[in-house]
């Protein structure tokens, strides 16, 4: 298995422009979770889905931040425009149930630089 | 508001010694809780986990114990070796939705 993908590694664009991050569950798994880390605020929950349906939003920072699920093998997220706060690594995870944490795993991130 | 947060922020051992890394959460409806590794440049790992109805579970090496009188989780790493040096997360779920809530993390540096 070659565990959550996520695309691409690293991510430098300047601000005010549209950025992609990307991801690719783990086959099988029926949920999926977009995180934030940084270093003032730690690791936040941005968004999660549920067989493909998001369910909980409230920790996407702004409108300028939206995330799909178009179908259970990929995920987007996706920020415009982008600005220097924005600058984070970002996480994809997945699992096989809500709640079971034993299969919670995480992808390698996407370290975003927004100069 | 409702919080996860690690006691200290930097752990040094020295090798083959045994490490404590503290946590304390403040949400009483949490029933589940994770211990995280992440090295750098990686995503979190999973290490463990114990459910409220627990106060005590073992995995190798790794033991993690959970104090629901004072809302208190730790992580115990039985004779800790250069590997183990990473940042460490503790992180609850309460309702079992899984939605985890993450503490800020301990970096554990081992001295060989």
């Amino acid at each position: 298995d070659a565990g959550v993908i996520q695309s691409p590694r690293h991510e430098v664009t300047e601000m005010g422009q549209e950025v992609t991050l990307r991801c690719k569950p783990i086959s099988g798994h029926n949920s999926l979770f977009w995180y934030r880390q940084t270093m003032m605020r730690g690791l936040e929950l941005l968004i999660y889905f549920n067989n493909n349906v998001p369910i909980d939003d409230s920790g996407m920072p702004e409108d300028r931040f939206s995330a799909k699920m178009p179908n259970a093998s990929f995920s987007t997220l996706k920020i415009q425009p982008s600005e220097p706060r924005d600058s984070a690594v970002y996480f994809c995870a997945s699992s096989l149930a809500g709640g079971q944490a034993d299969g919670y795993t995480f992808g390698s991130g996407t370290r975003l630089t927004v100069v | 508001g409702e919080s996860v947060g690690l006691h200290l922020p930097t752990l040094s051992v020295q090798e083959g010694d045994n490490s404590i890394i503290n946590c304390a959460y403040s949400n009483s409806a949490s029933d589940y809780f994770i211990w995280y590794k992440q090295e750098s440049g990686k995503g979190p790992q999973f290490i463990i986990d114990i459910r409220s109805n627990m106060d005590k579970r073992q995995g190798q090496r790794v033991t993690v114990l959970l104090n629901k009188t004072v809302k208190h989780l730790s992580l115990q790493i039985a004779a800790t070796q250069p590997g183990d040096s990473a940042v460490y997360f503790c992180a609850e779920d309460s309702g079992n939705t899984g939605k985890l809530i993450f503490g800020q993390g301990t970096t554990l540096q081992v001295k060989p």
